[in-house]
């Protein structure tokens, strides 16, 4: 059984532009939650989509947008990079139920 | 607002010693609290969590927890620590088991020398 899928890996973008990321659920989960780890630092909230809604929003500008799918996959659309945004993205699904997030190996986005 | 307190950015193990690794919480509600530990460059693995019932927690890799209400804290243990157990070590807190968020504390880097 798949856990959580991320994709890219790595990405490298220049500030200015505009990047997507991606995330798959691990199977039977329909709750995604996205998180910023920016070096030496523990992950922070971006925000949490259930039901193909944004459900929680934490203290990011509305740079940082998302989407979940009928599927429960789920992109992070970030714009207008700033070099500031370099960090490692993860992404958590969940069932919303009591139980564990389960996390993906994250997308390490480097802006230059 | 819930916030979470790791004391000690880094902790120095030898193998075979007791590793504990501490972790205050601060919480408006019944928390429900989670260790999670971080290879370099990969993502978050669950070491173990409470939501209710026993206090004292069983996790993997003969990690345990107890939850101590009165102290806040959520302290992380295990009896003999072993080379694979170097790693980022992250507490967290969330006042609902699920659709809420995460508060991670900063972490902690457990070093363990042979």
């Amino acid at each position: 059984d798949a856990g959580v899928t991320q994709s890219p890996t790595h990405l490298i973008k220049t500030r200015g532009q505009q990047v997507t990321l991606r995330c798959s659920p691990k199977s039977g989960h329909d709750t995604v939650s996205w998180y910023q780890q920016a070096l030496g630092q523990g992950p922070q909230f971006i925000f949490q989509y259930y039901e193909e809604e944004e459900r929680q929003r934490g203290n990011f500008p509305d740079r940082f947008s998302g989407h979940q799918f009928p599927n429960y996959s789920s992109e992070l659309n970030v714009n207008a990079l700033l070099l500031g945004d370099s960090a490692l993205y993860l992404c958590a699904s969940s069932l919303d139920t009591p139980g564990g997030y389960t996390f993906g190996s994250g997308t390490r986005l480097t802006v230059v | 607002a819930q916030s979470v307190t790791q004391l000690g950015s880094h902790v120095s193990v030898s193998e075979g010693a007791l590793v504990l690794l501490r972790c205050n919480y601060s919480s408006s509600v019944p928390p429900y609290l989670f260790w999670y530990v971080q290879y370099p460059n990969q993502g978050l693995q669950l070491l173990l969590k409470y939501t209710t019932g026993a206090t004292l927690v069983k996790g993997i890799n003969g990690f345990e927890a107890e939850f101590k209400k009165s102290e806040t804290s959520f302290h992380l243990t295990k009896p003999s620590a072993h080379m694979s157990d170097a790693a980022e070590y992250f507490c967290a807190v969330s006042d609902v088991p699920h659709g809420n968020k995460l508060v991670f504390g900063a972490g902690t880097i457990l070093r363990v020398k042979s």
